[in-house]
């Protein structure tokens, strides 16, 4: 079946560390999304992209950082400049049609701790 | 700029009764609506969305939910709830011709008591 696949499931980092969060799909979709949740504010966009090679900034994206090598790949490094890592992280993915009903399709997530 | 709000950030009810969740947005145009559905450390699942056609659009595991655009509002129930309901709920909206921006609610956690 076809889905989006999130790993690790749970990450551990020290300050000062950057991490890795791998997505990856196999849906054929064009338009993959990275958001990160935390307790009572929903869901807040990270970076998006529509397209291969390029991305763009979501309301969130300082301390962070993206690539789009591949159209079924899109890894988010979170960088030691994020001054509150500890979340829960999800990947996200659509056809990426500009005027048809995009649904999302979710991983299931990763969730980070800074000790 | 959209945006949305969900009244009742938690939501109890018993077995069996009725679930209500609310949802009102704001938007320049009619907007397309979802409710997602989470469970503890999983990511979403579409539980219904709306599109422009039907107003009570009817979704998975017994949802429904009711475009009002008087009320812009889209608003999530079922009749009787299931203890496998309590879970976290979310309401989304994306503007036509704007269809790769997606603006979340806070969401609402339900609870479901026996």
């Amino acid at each position: 079946d076809g889905g989006i696949t999130q790993s690790p499931k749970y990450l551990f980092r020290k300050e000062g560390q950057n991490v890795t969060l791998s997505c990856e799909q196999n849906l054929n979709h064009d338009a993959m999304y990275w958001y990160r949740q935390d307790p009572g504010q929903g869901l807040r966009l990270i970076y998006y992209s529509q397209i291969v090679n390029d991305f763009q900034k979501g309301d969130i994206a300082e301390g962070y950082s993206v690539s789009r090598e591949k159209k079924e790949s899109f890894p988010l490094t979170v960088t030691s400049a994020q001054k509150n890592p500890t979340a829960f992280y999800l990947c996200a993915s659509t056809r990426g049609s500009l005027s048809g009903a995009n649904v999302l399709t979710f991983g299931a997530g990763s969730r980070l701790t800074v000790l | 700029a959209q945006s949305v709000t969900q009244l009742g950030s938690h939501v109890s009810v018993s077995e069996g009764a009725l679930v209500l969740l609310r949802c009102n947005y704001s938007s320049s145009v009619p907007p397309y609506l979802f409710w997602y559905v989470q469970y503890p450390n999983q990511g979403l699942q579409l539980l219904l969305k709306y599109t422009s056609a039907a107003t009570l659009v009817k979704g998975i595991n017994g949802f429904e939910a009711e475009f009002k655009k008087s009320e812009t509002s889209f608003h999530l129930t079922k009749p009787s709830a299931h203890m496998s309901d309590a879970a976290e709920y979310f309401c989304a909206v994306s503007e036509p011709n704007y269809g790769q921006n997606f603006v979340f609610g806070p969401g609402t956690r339900l609870s479901v008591l026996p």
